[in-house]
């Protein structure tokens, strides 16, 4: 069974640019999250899918932040434009849906790993 | 919210001899718990987890053990090899109806088996 698909896996860019970051969760996962992970630090949430519907936001920063998850399948992470503190990881994350047996377990994908100059 | 604190950042062991690492949660309401391991560049991979109902878990040299009165948990890793070099992360996780799972993550701690 393939894990959760991120890409890009790296990204480099100058501050004020917009990036994208895409995901693909695990085949039939309806649940899908987004991470902040700075170096030496634990992953920090920053927006909750359950199917196509964002139930928990709250640590998205909205001014510059943006997510999708059109079809329920697969998520689009933007950041536009980008600031110098923006430099992380950004690991994706899948479960199954919440009341589903087992459905606390997430998976990870690789993470895409920003560098803003 | 919930807080989780997690020690030692650093931890340093000779091959064969044990790790543990602890954690502390904050909220009474917390339900699972459980431990990723990742490697450097790589991936959060799920190693063991614990639910509430349960004190204690094995898994061949992985252990964890909750006390959920004084609201902490713990890893051990037994005759630890140079590939069990990497850096631990303990989560705890409160189910709510609302709003799904909230996983909240402890900071990490570093550990080198020196061969």
């Amino acid at each position: 069974e393939a894990g959760v698909v991120q890409s890009p896996r790296y990204k480099i860019i100058e501050k004020k640019q917009p990036v994208a970051f895409w995901c693909n969760p695990i085949s039939g996962h309806n649940t899908l999250y987004w991470y902040l992970q700075n170096l030496g630090q634990g992953p920090e949430l920053l927006i909750r899918y359950e199917n196509e519907e964002a139930v928990d936001d709250s640590q998205l920063p909205k001014d510059r932040f943006s997510a999708e998850r059109l079809k329920g399948v697969d998520s689009t992470l933007k950041i536009q434009p980008a600031e110098l503190g923006d430099s992380a990881v950004y690991l994706c994350a899948s479960s199954l849906g919440y009341g589903t047996g087992g459905a606390e377990t997430q998976y990870f994908g690789p993470g895409t790993r920003l560098l803003v100059l | 919210g919930e807080n989780v604190e997690q020690h030692p950042s650093t931890l340093s062991v000779q091959e064969g001899d044990s790790a543990v690492i602890k954690c502390t949660y904050s909220d009474s309401a917390s339900n699972y718990f459980p431990w990723y391991k990742q490697e450097l560049g790589k991936r959060p991979q799920l190693i063991i987890d614990i639910r509430s109902n349960v004190g204690e878990k094995k898994d061949q040299r992985i252990a964890v053990t909750l006390n959920k009165t004084a609201k902490h948990f713990s890893l051990h890793i037994t005759e630890t090899q140079p590939e069990d070099s990497a850096v631990y992360f303990c989560a705890a996780l409160r189910g709510i109806k609302a709003a799904g799972n909230k996983l909240t993550f402890g900071g990490g701690t570093r550990v080198l088996v020196k061969p």
